[in-house]
């Protein structure tokens, strides 16, 4: 199993990125998948699931009508389209196999929001 | 959505035992069969450790046990190891499939 996430940078207050998780070694489309972030030094947050089929997506508050998940099973992959980003929203981003178990995590990606 | 409740450190000589505590409420902690324990060494991904409260995932040793009462879950590290030395955070399923996690507690091994 492999998860790699891609797509994080630099970005300026309310600006938009759109992070890619792509999976291997196993069978993408029967499992949830989940994005928590993590911001400096500080502890992990679950920000957003999506069922297997994608037919269901559930979000922390603070993400609500600004981040949107998403996936392609056929590519075997994870996105996270983030819009109008906060500087609260600076953290490293990874994606994990699972709901309720998070098994597989990936490396991260760094999201700064800075000006 | 508030946080789990976790000490912020706890600490134990190598071949001791350590508990980490993981405080939430009805509506996460005490009413899910969902409770997990993650292991994060710095600039590493998060490692699962626990699942489904007191579940091991393959290749995790069994110094580690994870058990609930109620409202609060705990994790127990069984003959420290200095490579045991984290932070370790706990996380529950909530309400409307969401998860929620604790605010994470630093393992130092004396």
């Amino acid at each position: 199993v492999q998860l790699v996430e891609s797509g994080g940078g630099l970005v300026q207050p309310g600006g938009s990125l759109r992070l890619s998780c792509a999976a291997s070694g196993f069978t993408f489309n029967a499992y949830w998948m989940t994005w928590v972030r993590q911001a400096p030094g500080k502890g992990l947050e679950w920000v957003a699931t999506i069922w297997e089929d994608g037919s269901e997506k559930h979000y922390v508050d603070s993400v609500k009508g600004r981040f949107t998940v998403s996936r392609d099973n056929p590519k075997n992959s994870l996105y996270l389209q983030v819009n109008s980003l906060r500087a609260d929203d600076t953290a490293v981003y990874y994606c994990a196999r699972g709901q309720k178990n998070l098994d597989y995590w990936g490396q991260g990606t760094l999201v700064t929001v800075s000006s | 959505q508030s946080a789990l409740t976790q000490p912020p450190s706890a600490s134990g000589s190598p071949g001791q035992s350590v508990t980490i505590s993981c405080t939430g409420t009805s509506s996460d902690v005490g009413g899910s069969n969902y409770v997990s324990w993650y292991q994060q060494h710095p600039g590493k991904a998060p490692k699962l450790m626990i699942y489904e409260v007191s579940k091991r995932p393959s290749g995790v040793p069994d110094r580690f046990s994870g058990s609930k009462s109620g409202n609060t879950a705990s994790l127990t590290v069984s003959g420290l190891q200095a490579e045991d030395e984290a932070d370790y955070y706990c996380t529950s399923n909530a309400s409307s499939n969401n998860l929620v996690f604790g605010g994470g507690t630093k393992l130092t091994v004396l």
